[in-house]
């Protein structure tokens, strides 16, 4: 079966521009979660969606939003960036029957 | 504030030693612990999960945990060059439906051939 999979891989913006971010969970999987990890640090959570219905928020500013398709995909939406918000972006999935997160390849963006 | 902690290293060990890796967590709450393997530009890549007290065993990998203690550790037998990565330690936190992983900053492990 195939993992996890996100899009794009790397990305460069400048800041104040938005960006989107797209994650595929793997298959029969019904939650998606969002983490940024950035350099010399552990993954943050950012936001939880099940069954297209937001579970939970991590301590993000409201530039960060994000959605769940009814094909269980997911989009996270990165507005007005800044320098900071240059990070490794990682989607994780998660089976309904256990609580274990399996992560994708993550989206390197990185804001000039 | 829920907190994970983990020594960030640099740990250095010889070819075929065994790799001890530890991490304490604040939340007596949690009842779930992971380890992930992050190698140096990849995606975490998760090694073991435990939920009870005592020890786990997959191969050469020993999960480890102690709720009264509030510590879990990861040993790595007759460790391998390949071995070398960043190590990952997450507790899971459920709230309100959510399901969060709260992750230590990583320990990164180097082992010497």
């Amino acid at each position: 079966d195939a993992g996890v999979t996100q899009s794009p891989t790397h990305l460069i913006k400048t800041r104040g521009q938005h960006v989107t971010l797209r994650c595929s969970p793997i298959s029969g999987h019904k939650s998606v979660s969002w983490y940024q990890q950035v350099l010399g640090q552990g993954p943050q959570f950012i936001f939880q969606y099940y069954e297209k219905e937001e579970r939970g928020r991590g301590n993000f500013p409201d530039r960060f939003s994000a959605r769940q398709f009814p094909n269980y995909s997911s989009e996270l939406n990165v507005n007005a960036l800044l320098l900071g918000d240059s990070a490794l972006y990682l989607c994780a999935s998660s089976s309904p029957n256990t609580d274990t997160q399996y992560f994708g390849p993550g989206t390197r963006l990185t804001v000039l | 504030q829920k907190e994970v902690e983990q020594n960030s290293g640099p740990l250095s060990v010889p070819e075929g030693a065994i790799a001890s890796l530890n991490c304490t967590y604040s939340d007596r709450g949690s009842q779930s612990f992971f380890w992930y393997r992050q190698y140096s530009g990849k995606s975490p890549e998760l090694i073991m999960f435990i939920y009870s007290n005592g020890d786990k065993e997959d191969g050469r990998f020993t999960a480890q945990l102690n709720k009264a203690s509030q510590y879990v550790s990861l040993l790595i037998r007759d460790s391998q060059p390949s071995d070398s990565a960043t190590y990952l330690c997450a507790a899971l936190y459920i709230h309100q439906g959510a399901q969060k992983l709260v992750f230590g900053q990583g320990t990164r492990l180097t082992i010497n051939p």
